[in-house]
Order: structure tokens, then C-alpha cells, then sequence
């Protein structure tokens, strides 16, 4: 089982819409979560940390449950320039600090 | 500030030869990490360095070695390569180690022949 688990998509939906993308991590000590947004052969960058409470950053919300283990990722209105891969990222200490990426859920938006 | 950058952007190599990627950054961060992708998984960490003359392995470290003089600068070298390190290589840094922020370079992407 992979540590952290995405649907890999893609999400194809039309502009306007509200998607959300769900992640699953294995390791219930996981500390704290990211999102990540990746354009198509471009290197990845964080979109927004992931808070306990959830927050939100203009249309995307981010949600924790550590009783499911999973992370949410929520987008409304739903623009052709969210269309790009959003990697799910949980970190948790083992002798250090470690990053688990996820691999990937693509969004396509279409027109 | 250029921020991350690396070289080459492309590369082919034959198997069993040897080559150094580069990584600089010019933002002071402490940390710097080196990540291979491939496709249907995840970022995947190789080595990591916590400061300059600190380095230390991370999930996948077996092909690889890195050194750190610098703050700046993050070489990865592959010592003998082989297919199966075909992959894209992302150099990161960040100014207070995985649990801030990871700001990337733009990517290596390379084939072993």
C-alpha cells in the first residue's frame, strides 16, 4: 500500500464547476499536509499548507480528518488555468523530518 | 533572486557512465533536498542536507552521492548510471527543512541509454 494515495484522474470538468480531490495517508502520525500544484512538465509548487481546522484560500479549500486519514482538496468555480496535477503531501518525523509525495491527481478544465 | 536552479535541463547518458547534476540556490536556505519522479509515483527523495558539510540519504540514496561545501550549491552525482535512473530529477531548498515550504528548481530530465 502506498503511504499516500491519490485517484490519478483525470478530473475532466467544465469551467465553472466545483471539484474536489480526496488523499489518503497510511501513517497515523503524520503530522502536517500539503498541497501541491504541478503544471505539466514543470516542477512542483505549494498551493496551500493544510490546517487541522481546514482552511481556505480564495476558491480552495482544504480539509483534515485524521480520524479517516484522509485530506481534501476543494475548488469551486473552477477556471481553465487550475488545469494542472495536485500532489498530496503528508510529512511525519522518523529520524528526521520526511516528505511523502503523493502521486498526483490531474484536473483537466475545459471550456 | 533566481531562486532554484539546476543543470542541465536534459541530459542522455549511456549506461555506466557517470555525470553531476547542479543545484544552486540563492535564497540562504539551510536545507536542500534532491527528488527523482517517475511516472505513476511520487516524488521520491534521493538525499537531503540539513546545511553546508551535512548531507544525509533519504528514501531511494543507492546510485547517488552529494556533497555539500556551500550553502548554495547541492551537486548530485550519479556514479555509474543505469536505465532504471531514467527518471526527472527536482532539486529543492527550503529555509527551515521539510516541515516549511519547498521551493523547486525547474528539473532535470534524464535518460540512461
Amino acid at each position: 500500500r502506498k503511504e499516500v494515495e491519490q485517484d490519478p484522474g483525470p478530473f475532466n470538468v467544465p469551467e465553472g464547476a466545483t471539484v474536489a480531490f480526496n488523499c489518503t495517508y497510511s501513517n497515523s502520525a503524520s503530522q502536517s499536509f500539503f498541497w501541491y500544484r504541478q503544471d505539466c512538465r514543470k516542477e512542483p509548487k505549494l498551493l496551500m499548507s493544510v490546517y487541522s481546522s481546514g482552511n481556505e484560500d480564495g476558491r480552495f479549500t482544504a480539509q483534515l480528518n485524521r480520524a479517516s486519514q484522509y485530506i481534501s482538496l476543494l475548488i469551486r468555480d473552477s477556471k481553465l488555468s487550475d488545469s494542472a496535477t495536485y500532489l498530496c503531501v503528508a510529512m511525519w518525523m522518523d529520524s528526521s523530518y520526511k516528505l511523502i509525495f503523493g502521486s498526483g491527481t490531474r484536473l483537466l478544465v475545459r471550456p | 533572486n533566481a531562486g532554484v536552479t539546476q543543470t542541465p535541463k536534459f541530459q542522455v547518458l549511456k549506461t555506466g557512465q557517470s555525470m553531476t547534476l547542479q543545484c544552486a540556490q540563492d535564497m540562504n536556505h539551510e536545507y536542500m533536498s534532491w527528488y527523482r519522479q517517475d511516472p505513476g509515483m511520487g516524488l521520491r527523495l534521493i538525499h537531503y542536507s540539513v546545511g553546508a558539510g551535512i548531507t544525509d540519504q533519504g528514501e531511494v540514496p543507492n546510485g547517488y552521492n552529494v556533497s555539500r561545501s556551500t550553502t548554495e550549491d547541492f551537486p548530485l552525482r550519479l556514479l555509474s548510471a543505469a536505465p532504471s535512473q531514467t527518471s526527472v530529477y527536482f532539486c529543492a531548498s527550503s529555509p527551515q527543512g521539510a516541515r516549511n515550504e519547498q521551493f523547486f528548481g525547474p528539473g532535470t530530465r534524464l535518460t540512461v541509454l
